[in-house]
């Protein structure tokens, strides 16, 4: 994972809980992406963020969900009032440099 | 929005064999990058690919930037088992990574 760090790894709400997902980025790096896969899928985008600026934020839902990315800490991907719809995996990249995105080991969010 | 076609969907080979995917887009992209990604882990990155028409390996996987700047490929030659998994490709340009569909392949022993 090149030193991306996303915790929890598994993560279990019931409906209508709170859902907060954190993301370390290579260190140095301040950029990072979020994106969400459905089993059997692939990668979509959400959010770009830099940081404390939201670059692009175009495939976030527009309730629910929100990113931020501080001065210092970890990115948040935080989900309100979770459904069951929300139950997916949801990675984080740093982006270097070069514009070579590394990705975390995910966070997999069960709404139950 | 931009998207990327990325093909076969999912392929069935025979160890030792080749392999070739490859994604199009009807956008112009500035990077392409290909990932592989193992069941219950992140994609890793595999390849880079910055300029068009380069070609660029990285051990058994050959990949490609299309001179058109719309398209890539991923070869892998002589396949082995622990080959299996899906492969994604990736777009790159201005703030937004887009990502192709993904092949799954899987490698007969």
């Amino acid at each position: 994972n090149a030193g991306v760090m996303q915790n929890p790894r598994h993560l279990v709400r019931r409906r209508g809980q709170e859902a907060r997902l954190r993301c370390s980025p290579v260190k140095g790096h301040s950029h990072v992406y979020w994106y969400r896969q459905l089993p059997e899928e692939g990668l979509k985008f959400m959010v770009y963020l830099q940081k404390e600026n939201i670059i692009d934020e175009s495939g976030m839902p527009k309730e629910r969900f929100s990113a931020e990315f501080p001065k210092e800490g970890p990115s948040i991907l935080r989900i309100q009032q979770v459904v069951r719809g929300d139950s997916a995996a949801y990675f984080c990249a740093s982006l270097g440099l070069g514009a070579e995105a590394f990705f975390g080991q995910g966070t997999r969010l069960t709404v139950v | 929005g931009q998207q990327l076609n990325q093909s076969p969907q999912s392929m069935f080979i025979q160890e030792g064999e080749d392999v070739s995917m490859n994604c199009t887009s009807s956008s112009i992209f500035n990077t392409w990058l290909w990932y592989k990604q193992d069941p219950g882990e992140g994609p890793v990155l595999l390849i880079a690919l910055y300029k068009a028409g380069e070609l660029t390996s990285n051990g058994r996987l050959t990949a490609q930037f299309g001179t058109t700047r719309k398209d890539s490929f991923l070869n892998i030659s002589a396949s082995i088992p622990s080959d299996v998994g899906i492969y994604f490709c990736a777009g790159q340009s201005g703030n937004k990574l887009v990502f192709g569909a993904g092949t799954i392949l899987r490698v007969k022993s």
